[in-house]
């Protein structure tokens, strides 16, 4: 496997089910994105974790949870979602944070389309 | 005022002729400008990446940058029905917390 890859690739899941949503970088990249992705909406920015710290957390509600056990792999734990959080989620990394010139390049994975019923 | 605004479109142009995108921001602190391609149902993928005003060329694709303005561009020249897809402008200013992406521009390219 090469790149960032995601699984699954589609999701459905009720509104009382707990999922997780699994991203794995194989670029040995140092940071690494969960965005959302909904209808006729700008991707937005979820979490970031650089070298398997958490930075930024942008406003998130709490049945989202992020877990990234090393620089290679993230999670994202979902738990009591509601219809409107269905959507793409997407997966990135870049070799360095974001704001670095040059390095920052951010690479996607191909996406999980979560339907929550 | 969005902090980084794409025209939605759909902008359609005949095959072979230019395509021009447009993308403006609303924070004159940042540095890095990206453009991605992402075709419907696909993920974003890079298409040009610029960090300082003026031209970058990469084969049909050249992105235009103007920080007094505060805008960047895209050129595809000699259009192909598969450029056919939405662009999005990504921009990051200060850092990880201002990774901003615009709602993406959807280009035609007409045979």
């Amino acid at each position: 496997e090469t790149g960032v890859t995601q699984t699954p690739r589609h999701l459905v899941m009720g509104m009382t089910n707990k999922k997780s949503l699994k991203c794995e970088q194989h670029l040995g990249h140092n940071a690494m994105y969960w965005y959302k992705q909904s209808a006729k909406k700008p991707l937005e920015l979820m979490f970031v974790y650089s070298l398997e710290e958490r930075v930024e957390n942008n406003s998130v509600p709490s049945r989202f949870s992020p877990e990234c056990p090393n620089s290679s792999h993230l999670f994202l734990h979902l738990h009591t979602l509601q219809p409107e959080d269905s959507a793409l989620y997407l997966c990135a990394s870049s070799q360095v944070l974001a704001g670095a010139s040059g390095t920052d390049t951010q690479y996607f994975g191909p996406g999980t389309r979560l339907t929550v019923l | 005022q969005k902090e980084v605004e794409q025209n939605s479109g759909p902008l359609s142009v005949p095959e072979g002729a230019i395509a021009s995108l447009n993308c403006t921001y609303s924070d004159r602190g940042s540095q890095s400008f990206f453009w991605y391609r992402q075709y419907s149902g696909k993920s974003p993928e890079l298409i040009m990446s610029i960090y300082s005003n003026g031209d970058k060329e990469d084969g049909r694709f050249t992105a235009q940058l103007n920080k007094a303005s505060q805008y960047v561009s895209l050129l595809i020249r000699d259009s192909q029905p598969s450029d056919s897809a939405t662009y999005l402008c990504a921009v990051i200013s200060g850092g990880y917390q201002k990774v901003t992406f615009g709602t993406g521009t959807k280009l035609q390219v007409i045979p």
